[in-house]
């Protein structure tokens, strides 16, 4: 079975900061993607990114991206000029190529002071 | 386009009485999942449908809980009786399959309290 794990169950940084929450897996297949949802307060599971691990190039949204290192099952999500917005849980996520349902981890709590 | 629908939104009940969620997912999607979250397990999946079929339901907790989807813009997650300890954040969501690599849009939750 697949497992993600996010090792930081809490992080606290100071508005504009840029902050990188850290993710691993734990897979033996080569077909899969990943995902970073955001669960701000209001309680929706918000996508912020996704990256295709056949893609060697790192995947960018905006003041968002991500650190895919595929040999070492790595996924971490980088938040630049981070806003008061941005406080939330924030889950990554793996999913198989050709497989249905995700599965996530523990989530991290990010907080952004003003 | 209207998103994933859930209700109710928040539910409080007693132990052993019958609890129904239901959901409306993205019209046009052919898969859907129920997810469970709590803070000691965080966001687990339940059960999931393609095309109307159930296709794994390894992570419904017990007997207690059971789920259908009658037709494609419709689905209920029931729990009869309900304990204490299904009281969770239940989510419903929908995706176009594998096409789009998985990408799982969800509903707001339904805030379960069983009291």
């Amino acid at each position: 079975a697949q497992t993600v794990t996010q090792s930081q169950p809490e992080m606290s940084v100071q508005e504009a900061e840029t902050v990188t929450l850290s993710c691993t897996y734990d897979t033996s297949e080569n077909n899969y993607y990943l995902f970073w949802y955001k669960q701000p307060p209001s309680r929706q599971m918000i996508l912020v990114i996704r990256q295709e691990a056949y893609k060697q190039q790192n995947a960018t949204e905006n003041r968002f991206s991500v650190n895919f290192q595929k040999a070492a099952k790595s996924f971490s999500l980088k938040i630049s000029d981070s806003q008061l917005g941005d406080t939330a849980m924030y889950f990554c996520a793996f999913v198989l190529g050709g497989a249905d349902g995700l599965t996530f981890g523990k989530g991290t709590h990010l907080i952004i002071q003003p | 386009d209207a998103g994933v629908i859930q209700s109710p939104r928040h539910e409080v009940t007693e132990m052993g009485q019958e609890v129904t969620l239901r959901c409306k997912p993205i019209s046009g999607h052919n898969s859907l999942f129920w997810y469970r979250q709590t803070m000691m397990r965080g966001l687990e999946l339940l059960i999931y449908f393609n095309n109307n079929v159930p296709i794994d339901d390894s992570g419904m907790p017990e007997d207690r809980f059971s789920a259908k989807m009658p037709n494609a813009s419709f689905s209920t997650l029931k729990i009869q009786p309900s304990e204490p300890r299904d009281s969770a954040v239940y989510f419903c969501a929908s995706s176009s399959g594998r096409a789009l690599g998985g990408e799982l849009f969800f509903g707001e939750g339904s805030r379960l309290t069983v009291l």
